[in-house]
């Protein structure tokens, strides 16, 4: 089954601990991303990967970093969290569009954490 | 100016009615459209993708696109109480960027 993996699903933390969410696809897909989701502000993309090695920032990185060493995973971390990072986190990935005709696009079940 | 903008809601309809649901955007850059569907607790799945202007149909949902406008819209059509979640529009730049734009979503219910 195609499928977005991500771990812990939910997550209580004190400030400042680092903590790592994890994602896998098994799908070979090329490119994953990070989103976070807040009330009134949507969906907003964090990090983003084309493929192996080459990530880039999205519309909120800070305070985020991510890594991409295989093509299957792509963890985000939170080296030193604070309150504001507490978000509903979504995981994603597609293949390549390489023909221009549109793709999609498949998320993971979500992540909830919260940062005291 | 968000470059996205949905109206968030509540939307309540009877069951069977027709639900119109409505993003704008302010990039004319944007090339792809698409309605996602998030029912609560899990991930955004995609229901609709479309490139061009006009309307495109599957089953009860059909996504209009005027470019022109910069306006898309979502009608469902027969609404029944499974349609009931969170309904987000999203836009993405033409071919090579993969990075989507999300509206703010709209929370429809259908009532039974």
């Amino acid at each position: 089954e195609a499928q977005v993996t991500q771990n812990p699903r939910y997550l209580i933390t004190v400030t400042g601990k680092k903590l790592t969410v994890t994602c896998s696809q098994n799908m070979n897909h090329e490119y994953m991303s990070w989103y976070r989701q807040d009330p009134g502000l949507g969906l907003r993309q964090i990090y983003y990967s084309m493929n192996v090695e080459v990530t880039d920032k999205g519309d909120v990185p800070e305070g985020y970093k991510v890594s991409r060493k295989e093509k299957r995973n792509f963890p985000l971390i939170l080296e030193s969290p604070s309150p504001n990072q507490t978000s509903l986190y979504f995981c994603a990935s597609s293949p390549r569009d390489r023909s221009g005709s549109g793709n999609t696009i498949y998320f993971g079940e979500g992540s909830w954490l919260t940062v005291v | 100016q968000k470059e996205v903008e949905q109206d968030p809601g509540p939307l309540s309809v009877p069951e069977g009615a027709i639900v119109s649901l409505n993003c704008t955007y302010s990039n004319s850059a944007f090339q792809y459209f698409m309605w996602y569907r998030q029912y609560s607790r899990k991930g955004p799945e995609l229901l609709m993708y479309t490139y061009s202007s006009g309307n495109k149909e599957d089953g009860r949902f059909t996504a209009q696109v005027d470019k022109s406008s910069k306006y898309i819209s979502l009608f469902i059509r027969d609404s029944q109480p499974s349609d009931s979640a969170t309904y987000l529009c999203a836009k993405r730049f033409s071919f090579g960027n993969e990075k989507l734009t999300f509206g703010t979503g709209t929370r429809l219910t259908i009532i039974p």
